[in-house]
């Protein structure tokens, strides 16, 4: 079966500090797609970061960089030097090839000046 | 370029009504979904379609219907509306099948009463 895990419903982050979002999946396709999503409170989904399971290297896009641990099955999202701006619900998702995207129960956060 | 673009924003039904909720791309998109958001939960996906002409159930879809008979649009149809409807629903797309991000619309938010 094809799950993916976010156990941490809600964190408290000081401003300025990282913080490490928790991933973990299933899947027994070789070949899958790993995404995080933020979720403001706006509502709209925008998309931060992608790892493909065949990459190497971990991914970054600017103070996001995703933490990808194949053999543990993990995918934690770090975000470098928060900023009150990154307060919102964090969505992790994953992709086997050719197939649907299915979603994490998500994780709020949230920044304290 | 508008992306994905869902209509209406805001919808209140009475129980038992019946309406389609409009999703278009204009990206030339494959792969199209629909998921619905419940309060503090994550996205759960109602169906999706890989193609025109081509559609398939997700975890969650009893009481709607789909079609996909151009590229362009993904029509959600409430046969019989149900105050367990209520939800925001979101539209979904992306380019190919592979391991490619999704993007999103606005969100509908549909009220059951």
């Amino acid at each position: 079966a094809q799950k993916i895990t976010q156990t941490q419903p809600g964190m408290f982050v000081q401003e300025k500090e990282a913080v490490t979002l928790d991933c973990t999946y299933d899947t027994s396709d070789p070949s899958y797609g790993l995404f995080w999503y933020k979720q403001p409170s706006s509502g709209e989904m925008i998309f931060l970061i992608y790892q493909g399971s065949y990459d190497q290297q971990n991914a970054t896009e600017g103070r996001y960089s995703l933490n990808f641990q194949k053999a543990r099955k993990s995918a934690n999202l770090v975000i470098s030097a928060s900023q009150l701006g990154d307060s919102a619900m964090y969505f992790c998702a994953m992709r086997p090839r050719a197939s649907k995207i299915i979603f994490g129960s998500g994780t709020r956060l949230s920044i304290r000046p | 370029n508008a992306g994905v673009t869902q209509t209406p924003k805001f919808q209140v039904l009475k129980t038992g009504q019946s309406m389609t909720l409009q999703c278009a791309q204009d990206m030339n998109h494959e792969y199209m979904s629909w998921y619905r958001q419940d309060p503090g939960m994550g996205l759960r996906l109602i169906h999706y379609s890989v193609g025109a002409g081509i559609t398939d159930q997700g975890e969650v879809p009893n009481g709607y219907n789909v079609s996909r008979s151009t590229t362009e649009d993904f029509p959600l149809r409430l046969l019989s509306a149900a105050p367990s409807q209520t939800s925001v629903y979101f539209c979904a797309s992306s380019y190919s099948l592979e391991n490619t991000e999704a993007f999103f619309g606005q969100g509908t938010r549909l009220t059951v009463v």
